[in-house]
């Protein structure tokens, strides 16, 4: 059973409002990954981290950033929400290697 | 690089019906493969995955997958179709450091 949490699940929040989408673990997961889906539905990497003090750029260019100071946490902060910004947001984990990974709910966010 | 390619991004069949959803990939490596199922406002689950040996590949609901590495295929089927399979479909390759997923197929199942 995956043991991985997202909070909050929605969110509807003003433009310029500065919000954190939180994401922990519980399997101590060394990669972790945010990806942004729209309702088109295709999946986009946006961040990914390899371990603690590790975070990498993704495939999709964002405007958010993320933070690595524990294995098991991985947060993502928009400094200035956006309407832009409306989407659904997933963060996954996986072990070592290539390996499946483990998806949260997702955290849909609405900026209006 | 590694990538992945579904064809057809939406797919109708017929409760009880055979369910075929097709995903190519491109890899420069044996690559591992996966097939995730997405329910509405949910996360993405696990299906089933391919990494090495046996290229018929069992999955959780019914469903299976083979790979056909001179195809470079990895489609997904199901018997029977059931209501409770409606949902959105991903297939996914692993590459050095990250997960590439397809786009995405949707599965409606006709009562």
């Amino acid at each position: 059973e995956a043991d991985i949490y997202q909070t909050p699940r929605y969110l509807v929040i003003g433009t310029g409002k500065k919000i954190t989408l939180e994401c922990s673990q519980t399997m101590g997961h060394d990669k972790m990954y945010w990806y942004q889906q729209d309702p088109g539905m295709e999946l986009h990497l946006i961040h990914y981290s390899y371990g603690v003090n590790s975070t990498e750029k993704g495939d999709l260019s964002s405007e958010s950033t993320v933070s690595r100071i524990r294995t098991e946490h991985f947060p993502l902060t928009l400094e200035s929400a956006r309407p832009s910004h409306t989407s659904q947001y997933l963060c996954a984990s996986s072990e070592e290697g290539f390996t499946e990974a483990f998806f949260g709910q997702g955290t849909r966010l609405t900026v209006v | 690089a590694q990538s992945v390619t579904q064809l057809g991004s939406h797919v109708s069949v017929s409760e009880g019906a055979l369910v075929l959803l097709r995903c190519n990939y491109s890899s420069s490596v044996p690559p591992y493969l996966f097939w995730y199922v997405q329910y509405p406002n949910q996360g993405l689950q696990l299906l089933l995955k391919y990494t090495t040996g046996a290229t018929l590949v069992k999955g959780i609901n019914g469903f299976e997958a083979e790979f056909k590495k001179s195809e470079t295929s990895f489609h997904l089927t199901k018997p029977s179709a059931h209501m409770s399979d409606a949902a959105e479909y991903f297939c996914a390759v692993t590459s050095a450091s990250k997960i590439i997923f397809g786009s995405g197929t949707r599965l409606s199942i006709r009562p």
